[in-house]
């Protein structure tokens, strides 16, 4: 079965730290990858996606995520976080015969310090 | 343009009770799924509607829970007999069509209370 996992369930960063916050999935076909972000009290919302092609993709507000299929990792990252990237981060997967249903991880509240 | 929209916002039931949740997508919008948000779970999905396809039902805990979609629009998520186990944050979202390159729109969520 696919799963989702991500290591880090809480990270505090100050203002203008580096950002990497770690994503694995366990499926034998291709994916589709996604972050999701939840900021306090608004909906979830996607941050960036892979699909295919480059698997350096860029999303939002200066983030990026890396597709590295050899070990089966989409990690985010970010180079200066802001008080504002205070947030929930959701991975989630998408397998190519899963219909559009998205498998989560955990989230990683993400706490940055002004 | 109007997201999606849930309804009611929050929701407190005793436990065995029924409960109804419902689910507005984005206009245009065929693809639907139900997702729910609960701590020690986090984002599980539930079942996902494609057309007029048959659902996807592969997500549901228990034969308690059921869902439709009418006229390929507005859902509702029923939750029958609930258990304090089911209380949960309860997500919608919709996509122009099913696959994995197509975006979910998620709406504000339905936060179930079951005492």
């Amino acid at each position: 079965a696919q799963s989702v996992s991500q290591h880090n369930h809480h990270v505090i960063l100050s203002e203008a730290a580096s950002l990497e916050l770690g994503c694995n999935y366990s499926y034998g076909g291709t994916v589709n990858l996604f972050w999701y972000v939840q900021y306090p009290g608004q909906h979830l919302q996607l941050l960036l996606k892979y699909f295919s092609g480059d698997p350096l993709v860029k999303g939002i507000k200066g983030f990026e995520a890396e597709f590295i299929k050899s070990k089966f990792s989409f990690n985010l990252r970010k180079p200066s976080v802001q008080w504002s990237d205070t947030a929930e981060y959701f991975c989630a997967v998408n397998g190519d015969n899963q219909g559009g249903k998205l498998i989560f991880g955990q989230g990683t509240e993400l706490s940055v310090k002004p | 343009g109007a997201g999606v929209s849930q309804s009611p916002s929050n929701k407190v039931t005793e436990k065995g009770k029924d409960v109804e949740l419902r689910c507005d997508p984005i206009s245009g919008h065929t693809a639907l799924y139900w997702y729910r948000q609960s701590l020690g779970q986090g984002l599980e999905f539930l079942i996902y509607f494609q057309g007029n396809s048959a659902p996807d039902k592969s997500g549901l805990p228990s034969d308690r829970f059921s869902a439709e979609r009418t006229g390929g629009s507005v859902s509702t998520l029923t939750i029958q007999r609930t258990q304090q186990e089911d209380s949960a944050v309860y997500l919608c979202a919709s996509s122009l069509r099913t696959g994995g390159s197509y975006e979910q729109y998620f709406g504000p969520g339905t936060r179930l209370t079951v005492t």
